[in-house]
């Protein structure tokens, strides 16, 4: 099993552009998240999803979109980057055992270094 | 709102010492909390977890300690190695909900 994969691992963008960040897990999953980490600071939670078709905001959602087709991918859309969107973007899952959260760890992705110039 | 902080960002140890980090958690309705470990340039990895029926749990090496009533967490390292320096990192949820928190983190540095 490779886990949880994202792409790219490094991205420059400029003010303006648009881009997906991808992350695949091979793990069946169910639960999916995107954080983000600034240097010197802890994750904070942009989206989450429980499931295909389901998405829900985390504590700073704002600039980024989600979607959640498959149970595998999980892709986040910045549309219109900016300066404050630089920092590292780990993907996550975890499975459920259906009495809620589960009593396993998050799997990690080894992040995307983005930088907003 | 919703937030888990920790108490001190730098923790710095001798090697061989036990190492204490300490949480502290302001949603009272989480019941389940877990600790991650940092490298440098990697993803966070799990530590241990405990439940919020439970007070105390314990791993190879590690402790972890849940005072509910102060709503506190702590992890403890016993025997620090220099491969322990890291960010540490507690989290928190509540079942059923999906979704985990992360507080500010601890760097631990272990002199040899």
């Amino acid at each position: 099993n490779a886990g949880v994969t994202q792409t790219p691992k490094f991205r420059i963008l400029k003010i303006g552009q648009s881009m997906t960040l991808q992350c695949t897990q091979d793990m069946n999953h169910n639960y999916m998240y995107w954080y983000r980490q600034d240097p010197g600071m802890g994750l904070k939670l942009i989206y989450y999803s429980v499931g295909a078709g389901i998405t829900d905001k985390g504590e700073v959602p704002n600039g980024y979109n989600v979607s959640r087709s498959t149970t595998e991918d999980f892709p986040l859309r910045l549309e219109l980057a900016a300066p404050s969107q630089t920092s590292v973007y780990f993907c996550a899952s975890s499975p459920t055992t259906g009495t809620g959260f589960s009593v396993e760890k998050l799997f990690f992705g080894s992040g995307t270094q983005l930088s907003v110039l | 709102g919703e937030s888990v902080g920790l108490h001190l960002p730098t923790l710095s140890v001798q090697e061989g010492d036990n190492s204490i980090i300490n949480c502290a958690y302001s949603n009272s309705a989480s019941d389940y909390f877990i600790w991650y470990k940092q490298e440098s340039g990697k993803g966070p990895q799990f530590i241990i977890d405990i439940r919020s029926n439970m007070d105390k749990r314990q791993g190879q090496r590690v402790t972890v300690l849940l005072n509910k009533t102060v709503k506190h967490l702590s992890l403890q390292i016993a025997a620090t190695q220099p491969g322990d320096s890291a960010v540490y990192f507690c989290a928190e949820t509540r079942s059923n909900t999906g979704k985990l928190i992360f507080g500010q983190g601890t760097t631990l540095q272990v002199k040899p």
